[in-house]
């Protein structure tokens, strides 16, 4: 089983829809999260980080993080055809050095 | 703003031979990963230096060998190529150590082997 889940889609919405991106994660050691969104054969970019548990907003980009749960979530509001990509969940447990990615979720906005 | 640095950007090599990917950080930037990226997986952590020491190690074959140099680029070594070890092939750098240091990825290296 892999260390950090992550629904592979492709996920199909509307323009202006609210999309949900989710991972799920077997290691309690980390602490530090992140959504990095992948244009096609491009690298990966952050768009978020969060540490501990809760909630982090940055304009139409809201990160939840539910450590009891062992499971993370980004919220994209309005979403624009631009927003279509992939998008990586990605862990890291204090202190090392190595990110821990999800398989990716590919997302299209449809205009 | 300056990026990460790979080179080359795409590269075919036969099986059995060697293939050298380079990676220069960002300006300042001390550590440098690198991430193995196989048709529609994930990114797989191969290895990591920080300071020109090995800090970490992922699933880095044997055949595969890097170091990062004076001036922080460093290179991954690839030899008796594979079919399957085609696949795009990112570093990333960040700055200092400890917590959460945000890791900028370049554009990869895609490496193709025939």
């Amino acid at each position: 089983q892999k260390e950090v889940e992550q629904d592979p889609g492709p996920l199909s919405v509307p323009e202006g829809a609210i999309v949900s991106l989710n991972c799920t994660y077997s290691n309690s050691a980390f602490q530090y999260f992140m959504w990095y969104r992948q244009y096609s054969r491009k690298g990966p970019e952050l768009l978020m980080y969060t540490y501990s548990s809760g909630n982090k907003e940055d304009g139409r980009f809201t990160a939840q993080v539910d450590k009891s749960s062992k499971y993370i979530s980004l919220f994209i509001r309005d979403s624009q055809p631009s927003d279509s990509a992939t998008y990586l969940c990605a862990m890291s447990v204090q202190r090392t050095y190595k990110y821990i990615f999800g398989t990716g979720t590919r997302l299209k906005v449809l205009a | 703003a300056a990026g990460v640095i790979q080179s080359p950007r795409h590269l075919i090599k036969e099986k059995r031979e060697t293939a050298t990917l380079k990676c220069y950080p960002i300006p300042r930037h001390d550590t440098v990963y690198w991430y193995q990226q196989g048709p529609g997986q994930d990114p797989q952590f191969l290895i990591s230096f920080y300071e020109k020491m090995q800090s970490d190690k992922g699933s880095i074959p044997d055949r595969f060998s890097a170091q990062q140099f004076s001036d922080y680029h460093s290179e991954l070594n690839m030899s008796s190529l594979e079919l399957g070890d085609s696949a795009l092939y990112f570093c990333a750098s960040s700055h200092g150590t400890g917590g959460y240091n945000e890791q900028f990825f370049g554009p990869g290296t895609r490496l193709t082997v025939l």
